[in-house]
């Protein structure tokens, strides 16, 4: 299947700190989601990108679809104890998409 | 409005059993996928379809089974349950092309 990096794994942050995160890819996707999972949940979709290039912003949360198409980035602003969680992008190819492993965020009051 | 609801949402069956998960959504989406996710670990397809009566196997399809009678339902089969199918089973569904993508909250299955 295809392999998507995501990095860091994990993060511990204080509150009020930005956050940076990224997946990339070996292949060429189409379509980049941005995911959010809290204990005991399903994912939820944070952000969709559809287009190279594309920035989209969903309240303080950022994303963009990577140049090359092989990668894209989530940026967290002003990080707020909610924000705990674990963050998965997600890539689309074909019919099919395909899941990074995760970062977990830790956000310190 | 409900989305994608799953059933059961926790589950612990004997090594042999069998067992259906259930996933209906009610936003007539077309594509309906079924991942497992591992502790620690991101999502792993395991079959999708793009349609009533259209099935295709994903990433990890080895001891699972599926059906797509209609666009709402599209339940997941365990034949003969492993240890190594232990894992926390979520359903998804979008229209093509990936827009209004949606989870459902998962069942999580233990095979002791």
């Amino acid at each position: 299947g295809q392999q998507l990096n995501q990095s860091p794994q994990s993060m511990f942050i204080q509150e009020g700190e930005d956050v940076s995160m990224n997946c990339t890819s070996s292949s060429i996707f189409n379509t980049w989601l941005w995911y959010k999972q809290e204990p005991g949940e399903g994912p939820v979709l944070l952000i969709a990108l559809y287009k190279a290039g594309e920035l989209t912003s969903n309240g303080r949360l950022t994303a963009q679809f990577g140049i090359t198409r092989k990668d894209s980035f989530l940026n967290i602003s002003a990080s707020i104890p909610s924000d705990v969680g674990i963050y998965f992008c997600a890539g689309r190819a074909g019919n099919q998409f395909y899941f990074g492993t995760g970062t977990s965020l830790t956000v310190i009051p | 409005n409900a989305g994608v609801t799953q059933t059961p949402k926790f589950r612990i069956l004997k090594i042999g059993q069998s067992m259906t998960l259930q996933c209906a959504q009610d936003m007539n989406h077309n594509y309906m996928y079924w991942y497992r996710q591992d502790p620690g670990m991101g999502l792993k397809l395991i079959y999708y379809s793009v349609g009533a009566g259209i099935t295709d196997k994903g990433e990890v399809p080895n001891g699972y089974n599926v059906s797509r009678s209609t666009t709402e339902d599209f339940p997941l089969r365990l034949e003969l349950a492993a240890p190594s199918q232990t894992s926390v089973y979520f359903c998804a569904s979008s229209p093509p092309g990936g827009r209004g993508y949606t989870f459902g909250s998962g069942t999580r299955l233990t095979v002791v």
